[in-house]
């Protein structure tokens, strides 16, 4: 019972290094998300991808890039990463949301401290 | 921007208590989730209300969503320490099915 598989759960990074969040989902969803989850603040949309080979832009998606690699695979890239970059990144799939009611699962989440 | 308000932020009540949280906005959601998020995990989700007017229940936990379909609450009966948690309500929004979320309801039930 995989679902939804993130790497790494913690990541200490210097002000201005580059890194990947790598996302996998064993349900065969089409859509992924990547949120960040800020203290006092909810969930808030980074990038989605609709489906395989399409990526979108969501609330906060500056200083960030993604790619959806496969149906299985959607990735989160940090160019140059600054303080306020510092969150807890999650990725989450749902199979179909145009159906409505369909449920997001999350995967466990990445701890990201920026010095 | 379409904003979901959620109150209280934060809660702590000892066990057999009853309480209830909020969800707001001034936006008319098609579908309203709840999830429920355990310290270090991913938000889980608890119920899926559709209808204007509709109520659900899970055990001792009873959600409704508005008749106008913009507001939505959690109702819980005589709280127990396993409730303890964050929970989270999230509006489907029509169209883009993309979910707003609410700040979060920080749950301490104590023993």
């Amino acid at each position: 019972n995989a679902g939804v598989t993130q790497t790494p759960k913690f990541q200490v990074l210097k002000t201005g290094q580059s890194m990947t969040l790598q996302c996998a989902q064993d349900m065969n969803h089409n859509s992924m998300y990547w949120y960040r989850q800020d203290p006092g603040m909810g969930l808030r949309l980074i990038y989605y991808s609709a489906s395989e080979g399409t990526t979108d832009k969501g609330e906060v998606p500056n200083g960030y890039n993604v790619s959806r690699l496969n149906k299985r695979e959607f990735s989160l890239r940090l160019e140059s990463a600054a303080p306020s970059q510092t969150s807890v990144y999650f990725c989450a799939s749902t199979s179909s949301p145009e159906r409505g009611n369909q449920p997001q699962h999350f995967g466990d989440g990445t701890r990201l401290s920026i010095l | 921007t379409q904003l979901l308000e959620q109150s209280p932020q934060f809660l702590s009540i000892q066990e057999g208590e009853n309480l209830t949280v909020y969800c707001n906005s001034s936006s008319v959601f098609s579908s309203l989730q709840w999830y429920r998020q355990e310290p270090g995990e991913g938000p889980v989700l608890l119920v899926t209300v559709v209808t204007g007017g509709e109520v659900k229940k899970l055990k001792r936990l009873t959600f409704q969503f508005g008749d106008a379909r913009k507001d939505s609450s959690l109702h819980i009966t005589a709280a127990q320490p396993g409730d303890t948690g964050l929970y989270l309500c999230a509006g489907v929004v029509d169209s883009n099915y993309q979910l707003i979320w609410g700040a979060g309801t920080k749950l301490i039930i104590k023993p």
